[in-house]
């Protein structure tokens, strides 16, 4: 039981390259999120998908699309990478409890 | 939308000493703060949470109570240990709601 999992960890980009972060969740979880981490801000959400087939914006949605592949697996894309997209990402699921499980993150560089 | 605010940004206390963390949200609707814990390189883990039905909850060493009326509630640490350094972030949830916005961050640093 892996939990929540993401790739890469690490990555480096130049400006307007485009990628994609992968996450993935073993546990049967209904809902997934995508945070973006930044020095003294929290976390804030960029995306969450309540159930398989359906997304909504979070809070910073802007530069970011993401698809919700299954159940298992949910993705976020930055099309055009912008120096501003240096951050640490993480992803989460959650389940029938309140508990919100997250990934180990992917430290995302953008020259 | 909600707004939740953290204070301090930072904290060092000495080993053995207790650690309060404080926090306000803005929507009187949010029924559901929890307390997550963010060790370096690592995801952030949940520690502890209350519901707005409840003013305290302790789990061990840590505390969280909640004051509805003043939108305001913290987290109590008592006697701090090297492993409770790490960045704390609170947060809130609107009743019936799907998200959790978070507070800034604190980090904690404990000295032996």
């Amino acid at each position: 039981n892996a939990g929540v999992t993401q790739t890469p960890k690490f990555q480096v980009l130049k400006t307007g390259q485009s990628m994609t972060l992968q996450c993935a969740q073993d546990m049967n979880h209904n809902s997934m999120y995508w945070y973006r981490q930044d020095p003294g801000m929290g976390l804030r959400l960029i995306y969450y998908s309540a159930s398989e087939g359906t997304t909504d914006k979070g809070e910073v949605p802007n530069g970011y699309n993401v698809s919700r592949l299954n159940k298992r697996e949910f993705s976020l894309r930055l099309e055009s990478a912008a120096p501003s997209q240096t951050s640490v990402y993480f992803c989460a699921s959650r389940g029938w409890t309140d508990t919100q499980y997250f990934g180990p993150g992917t430290r995302l560089t953008v020259l | 939308g909600e707004n939740v605010e953290q204070h301090p940004s930072t904290l060092s206390v000495q080993e053995g000493d207790s650690a309060v963390i404080k926090c306000t949200y803005s929507d009187s609707a949010s029924n559901y703060f929890p307390w997550y814990k963010q060790e370096l390189g690592k995801g952030p883990q949940l520690i502890i949470d209350i519901r707005s039905n409840v003013g305290e909850k302790k789990d061990q060493r840590i505390a969280v109570t909640l004051n509805k009326t003043a939108k305001h509630f913290s987290l109590h640490i008592t006697e701090t240990q090297p492993e409770d350094s790490a960045v704390y972030f609170c947060a809130s949830r609107e009743a019936a709601g799907n998200k959790l916005t978070f507070g800034g961050g604190t980090r904690v640093l404990v000295k032996p």
